[in-house]
């Protein structure tokens, strides 16, 4: 069974940094794109970034240069770095999978999401 | 970058009845659309792919439709259960941007 658990969520404040992790199981972690995915409350879903198999990464322009995403094969675990954090960035966050390995999938799994909440 | 562009913003019907939602796309995505429900404090849950395949498990009532920049979720008989908000997203290329979703809510 495919299982996706997010951790490191909490309260920083403005211009702080915070790495938020995503624990996977059930599946072949090496050979899936990762993505992440955030939800302000009472919002709709944003994706925010994405590390490919090959370590390739993509972000949102609204947080290009501010996240990194990385990830470690050999602990099926996958890492939203956030730093220059403001009130915008306050949501829940979630890392999700692909509905099969390979490029351009839609997403098949959720992590049940960890809150990140920005504030001073 | 791609927008996506959904309507309505909700709507509400009764048991039974045949809803519509749209999305459309600021350019040409061929048939990467995919649709999700979210219940209300749940995770999303993917229900289409490939604008018209059903996933796995999810019921008949859910179809969908549209290539190129227009595409439809319909849900042929509404029920009670379906509560939601809708999102559409398109996964080819970057950014994954999702439709600012569509409120279903029971009359």
């Amino acid at each position: 069974e495919v299982q996706l658990v997010e951790s490191g969520g909490g309260l920083v404040q403005p211009g702080g940094s915070l790495r938020v992790s995503c624990a996977a199981s059930g599946y072949t972690f090496s050979n899936y794109d990762m993505h992440w995915v955030r939800q302000a409350a009472g919002k709709g879903l944003e994706w925010v970034a994405a590390i490919g198999s090959a370590g390739d990464t993509y972000y949102l322009g609204s947080v290009k240069g501010r996240f990194s995403v990385s990830r470690e094969n050999a602990k099926a675990s996958g890492y939203l770095q956030m730093n220059s954090l403001t009130a915008g960035d306050t949501a829940v966050y979630y890392c999700a999978r692909g509905r099969g390995d390979g490029v351009n999938r839609p997403f098949e799994y959720w992590g049940q999401g960890t809150l990140v909440t920005v504030s001073s | 970058d791609i927008q996506m562009t959904q309507s309505p913003s909700s709507l509400s019907a009764s048991v039974g009845d045949r809803v519509t939602i749209t999305c459309r796309a600021s350019q040409g995505i061929t048939n990467y659309l995919a649709w999700y429900q979210q219940k209300p404090g749940k995770v999303p849950k993917l229900l289409i792919y490939a604008a018209s395949t059903l996933q796995s498990g999810v019921p008949s009532r859910f179809s969908g439709s549209g290539s190129g920049t227009d595409f439809t979720l319909t849900i042929s008989y509404l029920q009670p259960e379906d509560v939601a908000t809708y999102y559409c997203q398109k996964y080819n290329g970057s950014p994954r941007t999702f439709g600012q979703g569509t409120k279903v809510e029971i009359k």
